[in-house]
């Protein structure tokens, strides 16, 4: 397996707090991915990186911001946390946009 | 933008065949079709791409149109982890961020 971590793995947090969510991997990777997961709505881009501080935002990148300063490590920070951010969120690495992306565990962010 | 197009689920009897299709008419002709599945509660995992001739590996195989309008993801015997979600990805475009699509795939149900 891909060495992709995750951390936390769950949180549970109140409206208007901040959150950050962490990926860490080990593969050197050039790009890294965070997407969101609810139902019915599949699997969703909200931000990715395709270098260390090069990040671009994805289909719902509104209320999250991304920081990359070391290969291995891509943030994810929901700056005031709402309770439609509620979700699984997912981290994925590949080494080109074109390639097969491996994904983390995941994080179930609930707040409430 | 090119899009792919899957049922929602399908049921397979445990040590049968299984057949997923997938319709993608827009595709180009140099654009691989990526699949990944989901196991319930893991982030998705890559099972396989291809061009244009059918591929296989030690999880799946991949039978691809000879107009490549659409493909099928083959599992020669279901088990009951082959219970997940397929997702058939078209290949990223410039236009959107080079990101993939995941959309809602198809739900594969496998019957003991």
């Amino acid at each position: 397996d891909a060495g992709i971590t995750q951390s936390p793995r769950h949180k549970v947090t109140e409206t208007g707090t901040p959150v950050t969510l962490r990926c860490h991997q080990t593969e050197n990777h050039r790009y890294m991915y965070w997407y969101r997961q609810d139902p019915g709505h599949g699997l969703r881009l909200i931000h990715y990186s395709y270098g260390v501080k090069d990040t671009d935002k994805g289909e719902v990148s509104d209320g999250y911001s991304v920081s990359r300063s070391k290969t291995e490590d891509f943030l994810l920070t929901l700056e005031s946390a709402t309770s439609s951010q509620t979700s699984v969120y997912f981290c994925a690495i590949s080494e080109s946009p074109l390639e097969s992306q491996y994904f983390g565990p995941g994080t179930r962010l609930t707040v409430t | 933008d090119a899009k792919t197009t899957q049922p929602n689920s399908m049921e397979s009897n445990e040590e049968e065949p299984v057949h997923l299709p997938c319709n993608h008419s827009t595709i180009s002709g140099t654009d691989y079709i990526h699949w990944y599945r989901q196991l319930p509660s893991q982030g998705p995992e890559y099972v396989i791409h291809g061009l244009t001739s059918n591929v296989n590996n030690r999880m799946a195989s991949l039978a691809i149109a000879e107009d490549r309008k659409s493909s099928t993801l083959i599992l020669h015997r279901a088990t009951l982890r082959d219970a997940a979600v397929y997702y058939c990805i078209p290949p990223p475009r410039s236009n959107t961020g080079n990101q993939f699509y995941f959309g809602t795939g198809t739900s594969l149900t496998v019957i003991p």
